[in-house]
């Protein structure tokens, strides 16, 4: 089955800096991936998603890329907030059929005022 | 917008007795999973449902059950509780299987004592 693989799995940042995100995984026949952000007893809540027909997708301070060669996938938050602390999950499944949603173990992301 | 119900937000059991989580997904949607997240831990698949059949297994144990019913709504089944088995139950649903956007609800906290 799919194995996600997450790093680091704390990373600290100052406010206004760039944080980056990684995550590899290892079907390659996974061809959604979404990012997931949780804030603590919070429900996961998805903020992007990419699909392997294109490379890279960006929605504001959030961009999300892809390598399908390499089977690894990054999250790029630029121009951190304090608000952005939370913990962070990349996920991976088929587009199709009915496998579900595999996570990685997480990235607690803290964002220094 | 309409989220995804969970009930109830909190469920204390003592060790051996059952447990009922009830989930009820966004209107119109398809596909509700089941996932269970430990403190600190990645959300763990259990099983999920496709058009109220069972569609996919994950780490469920054998003394869980689930099931969705004929208005989409889906229950947990936990009988013989342990310690161990205190997470947070969170219930997604999504408009169809594989690639599609999971929506998670606020989640169950059990506590087994």
């Amino acid at each position: 089955g799919e194995n996600v693989e997450q790093h680091p799995s704390t990373l600290s940042v100052q406010e206004g800096d760039s944080a980056v995100i990684k995550c590899t995984y290892s079907d390659s026949a996974s061809n959604y991936f979404p990012w997931y952000k949780q804030e603590l007893g919070k429900r996961p809540q998805l903020i992007i998603d990419i699909r392997s027909n294109v490379g890279e997708k960006k929605d504001q301070r959030i961009a999300v890329t892809l390598n399908k060669t390499a089977k690894h996938f990054s999250l790029h938050i630029t121009e951190t907030q304090p608000e952005d602390s939370a913990v962070y999950f990349c996920a991976a499944s088929m587009d199709s059929g009915n496998t579900p949603l595999v996570f990685g173990k997480g990235t607690r992301l803290s964002v220094i005022a | 917008a309409a989220g995804v119900i969970q009930s109830p937000r909190h469920l204390i059991k003592e060790k051996r007795e059952t447990a009922t989580l009830k989930c009820y997904p966004i209107p119109r949607h398809d596909t509700v999973y089941w996932y269970q997240q430990g403190p600190g831990q990645d959300p763990q698949f259990l099983i999920s449902f496709y058009e109220k059949m069972q569609s996919d297994k994950g780490s469920i144990p054998d003394r869980f059950s689930a099931q969705q019913f004929s208005d989409y709504h889906s229950e947990l089944n936990m009988s013989s509780l342990e310690l161990g088995d205190s997470a947070l139950y969170f219930c997604a649903s999504s408009l169809g299987r594989g690639g599609s956007p999971l929506h998670f609800g606020n989640g169950t906290r059990l506590t087994v004592t």
